[in-house]
Order: structure tokens, then C-alpha cells, then sequence
């Protein structure tokens, strides 16, 4: 079954502990996002990657990290989180970056205190 | 900048009813249009999909979508409501010609059916 899997689902840290939020795509889709979504806003790009150690900054870059050194991991790195990163994200993977259908994860709910 | 804005936050309809749910976009080059489906506790699923061709589209569930291009449009419609149609649609647009992989988003619609 073609899936994005997200972990973990929820997540509840505190201020400045460093955490990682993992994605894997079984469809060896080359493009992959990452989103957060707040209420109101929608969704919108943290980072995205274009290919294996190719990655770029999307709309809300600061404050996280990513990494692509597999073409089916896509890891989120928060390296100090902050309340204002509490948020609903979001991982995707296309095949394309035009007009391909995106396929999104379950979500990571994380709660920063 | 390509945006996308979508009218009304909540829209509630009676089982049966008409859906309508608004999208506008702004883009100076030919868009490539998406609405998203998000039910809760889980991600977005594709509803349907423009990008060349027929302006008349058609996505699963019963939904389907006109690109009006002198409208910079994509409403979003069903001639029946479901109960199972409960969810918050997302309107999306993929950004100029960078090839980046990103989705501009509406704000969200979230679609109530009342019995």
C-alpha cells in the first residue's frame, strides 16, 4: 500500500529539548515537503527536498532542520523547540513538484510547554 | 506571489443539499489546481485535480470542480450532501513553474451536514 508514515503522532516536550520527527515514503517519490498547519492559516511549507541531500527552505523555515539522505526518509528536526512551534505537521511526497498528486501523512500533533 | 483564498471558514448544508465551497487563486502564470480532503485525525487525501485540458473536473466521492480561468476560480461542488462529507477542504495551487514540490493553500473550509 503506497503511504507516508509519520512518527510519532503526538508529542508533548518541553522547551529547548531537541526532538525529531520522522517520515518514510514506500512510493520512491522524489519530492518531499514538510508542512505545519494552524488554525486559520492552512497549511503552509517548513522545508522541502527535491532529491537525495538536496533541500531548501519553504515559507516557515526557523527554528527547524531537515535532512535527505535516503530517498524515503525525510526527518524534522527541531533543535530547540519553543511553544510557538506548537503545531499540527505535515509530511508529503510527490512525484513530481508540479502537477502530481501529493500524498500527506497522518500528522504529528506536537505540544510544546 | 501565487495565493489562494477560500470564502467562508464554515460552511453548513442539509443532508441533500447543494455543497459549494469557494476558491480563488492569484498566479501570473498558468496554475495547477488542487482540492484536499481532511478528515478528523488524518491527513490529506486528493480530492481532485486541474491542470491541462478539460475545465470540468472530476474527483472521487461525487465531487467535481470548474476552472474558470477570466474567474481565477475552482469552486468546488456536489449536488448531494453526505453525512460522511463532513471534513475541512483545502484549495491548493503549486507555485509558478519552480518545481519545487510546493502547495499554496486556502485557509480551510470546514463543511458541516446537518441531518
Amino acid at each position: 500500500e503506497a503511504q507516508v508514515t509519520q512518527n510519532p503522532r503526538y508529542l508533548i516536550t518541553v522547551t529547548g529539548k531537541k526532538l525529531t520527527v520522522t517520515c518514510s515514503q514506500n512510493m520512491n517519490h522524489e519530492y518531499m515537503s514538510w508542512y505545519r498547519q494552524d488554525p486559520g492559516l492552512g497549511l503552509r511549507q517548513i522545508y522541502y527536498s527535491m532529491n537525495v541531500e538536496v533541500t531548501d527552505k519553504g515559507d516557515v523555515p526557523e527554528g527547524y532542520k531537515v535532512s535527505r539522505k535516503e530517498k524515503r526518509n525525510f526527518p524534522l528536526i527541531l533543535e530547540s523547540p519553543s511553544p510557538n512551534q506548537t503545531s499540527l505537521y505535515f509530511c508529503a511526497s510527490s512525484l513530481n513538484g508540479m502537477n502530481t498528486e501529493a500524498f500527506f501523512g497522518q500528522g504529528t500533533r506536537l505540544t510544546v510547554v | 506571489a501565487q495565493s489562494v483564498t477560500q470564502l467562508g471558514s464554515h460552511v453548513s448544508v442539509s443532508e441533500g443539499a447543494l455543497v459549494l465551497l469557494r476558491c480563488n487563486y492569484s498566479s501570473s502564470v498558468p496554475p495547477y489546481l488542487f482540492w484536499y480532503v481532511q478528515y478528523p485525525n488524518q491527513g490529506l487525501q486528493l480530492l481532485l485535480k486541474y491542470t491541462t485540458g478539460a475545465t470540468l473536473v472530476k474527483g472521487i466521492n461525487g465531487f467535481e470542480a470548474e476552472f474558470k480561468k477570466s474567474e481565477t476560480s475552482f469552486h468546488l461542488t456536489k449536488p448531494s450532501a453526505h453525512m460522511s462529507d463532513a471534513a475541512e477542504y483545502f484549495c491548493a495551487v503549486t507555485e509558478g513553474s519552480s518545481n519545487t514540490g510546493k502547495l499554496i493553500f486556502g485557509q480551510g473550509t470546514t463543511l458541516q451536514v446537518k441531518p
